[in-house]
């Protein structure tokens, strides 16, 4: 049981590129959240996911994308690479709304 | 709206003297409440929660917490320092008018001293 993974765990972009962060779940949860962090300002939800097929946006949604095509699978897409995207993403699941969250091991993510 | 105040960015401690991390929430509805530690370069684990059941919440490693409601808190302790406790300790609060969303602490930073 792999739990939440994340690929890659480290990746440097050039302003404009695009690239696909991925997250898969082995634990058959409902719900799927992508969060940033950045220094001293906690994790701020990017989007959400309560099941196949259905997003939503989270407190931070401008300059990302999502899919849910399959249970397990929950990519972020960043189209247009910004300075400000520069962060670490989370991914995470649970099985329930308002239960506990289990967290991949993240993404550090720098665009120069 | 939902958020938490975590009071204190850095605490530290002596190896061994009781932690005290804050955390304040603001609800307007009954809310869930959670604990994370963050061990460097790792992703957030969960300590304990609140979810209307029992006040006082025992999580693992030793740390519990107390919702009090009339103070709007959730703070977390530890009897005794370990080592090990170094971490970020985030605060997180959610409730049934979030639409599904969870609310995070800036975090607090613990150092323990030897």
């Amino acid at each position: 049981n792999a739990g939440v993974t994340q690929t890659p765990k480290f990746r440097i972009l050039k302003i404009g590129q695009s690239m696909t962060l991925q997250c898969a779940q082995d634990m058959n949860h409902n719900y799927m959240y992508w969060y940033r962090q950045d220094p001293g300002m906690g994790l701020k939800l990017i989007y959400y996911s309560v099941g196949a097929g259905i997003t939503d946006k989270g407190e931070v949604p401008n300059g990302y994308n999502v899919s849910r095509s399959t249970t397990e699978d929950f990519p972020l897409r960043l189209e247009l690479a910004a300075p400000s995207q520069t962060s670490v993403y989370f991914c995470a699941s649970s099985g329930r709304a308002r239960d506990e969250q289990f967290f991949g091991p993240g993404t550090r993510l720098t665009v120069l | 709206a939902q958020s938490v105040t975590q009071l204190g960015s850095h605490v530290s401690v002596s190896e061994g003297a009781l932690v005290l991390l804050r955390c304040n929430y603001s609800s307007s509805v009954p809310p869930y409440l959670f604990w994370y530690v963050q061990y460097p370069n790792q992703g957030l684990q969960l300590l304990l929660k609140y979810t209307s059941a029992a006040t006082l919440v025992k999580g693992i490693n030793g740390f519990e917490a107390e919702f009090k409601k009339s103070e709007t808190s959730f703070h977390l302790t530890k009897p005794s320092a370990h080592m090990s406790d170094a971490a970020e300790y985030f605060c997180a609060v959610t409730s049934t008018n979030t639409g599904n969303q969870f609310y995070f602490g800036t975090g607090t930073s613990l150092t323990v001293i030897p």
